[in-house]
């Protein structure tokens, strides 16, 4: 079952712009995490954020976690042409299972 | 060294033939796991093993059988698949599988053919 939904699906920025990209979920989580994936490639992780955190910076990344909201939003600033990739948030699945589910992913072009 | 490896890097195979994916890591890391990502949309887990038994099998049809030799190494082995099984397939590991806290680390991918 599908935990996290993205928005937006696709965004398009040009270079040196901050690109926000959002991520709702369903039920209660413990935490939630940012992966990005190059075009074809394996995915990276980004941050983790837990749920008793509300704010977490790492270099130009800034993830924010709204639980009353049940959402999470990822900020990357002075968007660069190598940050063109897609953007997953992933939660603990519902009921305690051990497993991530991925949201449907946002696509992120940096324009030069 | 925190990487995860998956061989080969593509791989076509016809729907009679037997063929296996390989995934290593060398981060002392005690789950792996086997996903499946079709283009544009997000990799959804197929199996994961923890302490090297199966802990985890999401319903996965049986022309996938996954195995873990060791600690260091996953398989999964593909038999009698059908052209709608291409897809990209994602190894990655974890130091436990502690969902609330661990990282997964995720190798390239075995991109996958079956005509």
């Amino acid at each position: 079952s599908q935990q996290g939904e993205e928005d937006p699906q696709a965004l398009s920025i040009q270079e040196g712009e901050n690109a926000t990209m959002n991520c709702s979920y369903k039920t209660s989580i413990n935490n939630l995490q940012w992966y990005r994936q190059n075009s074809g490639r394996g995915l990276v992780h980004l941050i983790l954020i837990r749920s008793n955190e509300r704010e977490k910076h790492s270099g130009r990344l800034r993830v924010t976690l709204d639980t009353s909201k049940k959402s999470s939003s990822l900020l990357i600033t002075a968007s660069r042409a190598a940050d063109t990739a897609s953007y997953f948030c992933a939660t603990d699945a519902p009921q305690g299972a051990q497993k991530l589910v991925f949201g449907q992913g946002t696509r992120l072009t940096i324009n030069p | 060294d925190t990487e995860v490896t998956q061989t080969p890097k593509h791989l076509v195979m016809g729907m009679t033939n037997k063929k296996s994916l390989k995934c290593e890591q060398h981060m002392g890391h005690r789950a792996m796991y086997w996903y499946k990502q079709k283009a544009k949309k997000p990799p959804e887990l197929m199996f994961v093993y923890s302490y090297e038994k199966l802990s985890i099998n999401e319903s996965v049809p049986s022309r996938f059988s996954p195995e873990c030799p060791n600690s260091s190494l996953l398989n999964l082995h593909l038999h009698a698949l059908q052209p709608e099984d291409s897809a990209l397939y994602l190894c990655a590991s974890s130091q436990h599988s502690r969902i609330s806290t661990d990282t997964q680390y995720f190798g390239p991918g075995t991109r996958l053919t079956v005509l």
